[in-house]
């Protein structure tokens, strides 16, 4: 069974880019899923970020478009996500996942990004 | 954007219980509509996609039904492992839009 693990920095200034990017076990990455990004503030609910299939195309939340870069690496079977200009309301923990492009049946565990000067 | 609505918001149950949660689009949105169920400090779990079809490994008392706009998910009798957090999240259009969450609680 596939494995997805997110990687982060943890904290993050404001104003700054936070960047996560999520590995995965298998080469699927290279094959017919679509990859996304969910996160969660704390306490609160899920967020869809977005999603990308595995060649390049992508689907942003349109509240964050203008700050949000993903992008796919398969020969290193990572996929990133890019948010700019980050505040206070982007800390949540962040989850990557792995599905078809109506439901995600994999996540990962998710990782923590706090968002503090 | 599709504005999903979950009732109720929490939810006190027993052991062997009959549940049924509630999820509502604001507009129409086929079938395109999935369960999550999500543990403290745990990723989601994928329990039902397009409404009823369930999800490879999820025990049969997890039940999905519902077109249009309005959903349920039932658990036709409640284990100790139940009692979390759901979710329902509609695909129909993007954004992919999560419901506020309905927590289920031991009575």
């Amino acid at each position: 069974q596939v494995q997805l693990q997110e990687s982060g920095p943890g904290l993050v200034k404001p104003t700054e880019t936070l960047s996560v990017t999520c590995t995965v076990s298998d080469n699927s990455i290279n094959s017919d899923h679509y990859w996304g990004w969910i996160r969660q503030p704390p306490g609160e609910g899920l967020e869809w970020i977005g999603s990308m299939y595995h060649d390049g195309s992508t689907y942003y939340n349109p509240s964050l478009k203008s700050r949000v870069i993903m992008s796919i690496d398969t020969s290193k079977y990572k996929f990133s996500l890019n948010l700019s200009s980050v505040t206070a309301a982007d800390t949540a923990v962040y989850y990557c996942a792995r599905g078809d492009f109506y439901h995600m049946d994999v996540w990962g565990k998710g990782t923590t990004v706090t968002v503090s000067s | 954007d599709i504005q999903m609505t979950q009732s109720p918001s929490s939810l006190s149950a027993s052991v062997g219980d009959r549940v049924t949660i509630t999820c509502r689009a604001s507009q129409t949105i086929g079938s395109y509509l999935n369960w999550y169920q999500q543990k403290p400090g745990k990723a989601p779990k994928l329990l039902i996609y397009v409404a009823s079809s369930l999800q490879s490994g999820v025990p049969s008392r997890f039940s999905g039904s519902g077109s249009g706009a309005d959903f349920t998910l039932t658990i036709s009798s409640l284990q100790p492992e139940d009692f979390a957090t759901y979710f329902c999240q509609q695909s129909y259009s993007t954004p992919h839009s999560f419901g506020q969450g309905t927590k289920l609680e031991i009575k």
